[in-house]
């Protein structure tokens, strides 16, 4: 069981807008920045949003973030079969000792 | 352009030592940083197993933390992990990376771990 909440799978059209939801709590996401991963399958997860809303060198603008309270939001725009993936939420958790999560991942199927 | 590569057996046996190493290129671990360590059951979801400063001070996982020891190496360029009383549970592909304060980036392509006597 993660500590931050995903859901399992989403899924959409081609050229059609997704939004992966990570839900946490005050210890983590509500007091701490966020970032998203995307994990093309048989290869190594890859940053593709940081600190809440910024996007790294090399990403497009079709991939956003916000973070409302103690929850984070993944959105991408116009829908590609390569974004075909697992996307994963993380940020640190304070509520024993610094530790680090990951939410459990959701695998986003474009029809 | 920072790479990262993870390199050890590809095979251990139950309730023996993982060790695994990760070799920093195109950047020096003493100038900076954080390196952290993650894996991967198959088909499972990320796990954080442990973060070290290039001071070597370290953060670990604490569901694993009496097993974990991670260390750097800054003459080499490199930081280890080292896992022990290894069983089933721990088989995954396991990841290194530069942690960036709140996030981690660049990723190493993985190396699979198999949990077998």
């Amino acid at each position: 069981q993660s500590v931050l909440t995903q859901p399992p799978s989403v899924s959409a059209a081609p050229g059609q807008k997704v939004t992966i939801s990570c839900s946490g709590s005050s210890s983590n996401i509500g007091n701490n920045y966020v970032s998203w991963y995307q994990q093309l399958p048989g290869t190594a997860p890859k940053l593709l949003i940081y600190d809440n809303n910024k996007r790294p060198s090399g990403i497009p603008d079709r991939f956003s973030g916000s973070k409302s309270g103690t929850s984070a939001t993944l959105g991408i725009t116009g829908l590609q079969t390569g974004d075909e993936a697992d996307y994963y939420c993380g940020t640190w958790d304070n509520s024993l000792s610094a530790l680090w999560v990951f939410g459990g991942g959701t695998k986003l199927t474009v029809l | 352009q920072v790479q990262l590569q993870e390199s050890g057996p590809g095979l251990v046996k139950p309730s023996e030592t993982l060790s695994l190493t990760c070799a920093v290129s195109g950047y020096s671990i003493s100038s900076g940083y954080y390196w952290g360590w993650m894996r991967q059951p198959p088909g499972k979801g990320l796990e954080w197993i442990g973060t070290i400063y290039h001071s070597g001070s370290t953060y670990y996982n604490p569901s694993l933390r009496s097993r974990v020891t991670i260390s750097v190496d800054t003459s080499k360029n490199r930081f280890s992990l080292k896992l022990n009383s290894l069983t089933a549970a721990d088989a995954a592909v396991y990841y290194c990376a530069r942690q960036l304060s709140n996030y981690f980036d660049p990723w190493g392509q993985g190396t699979l771990v198999t949990v077998s006597s």
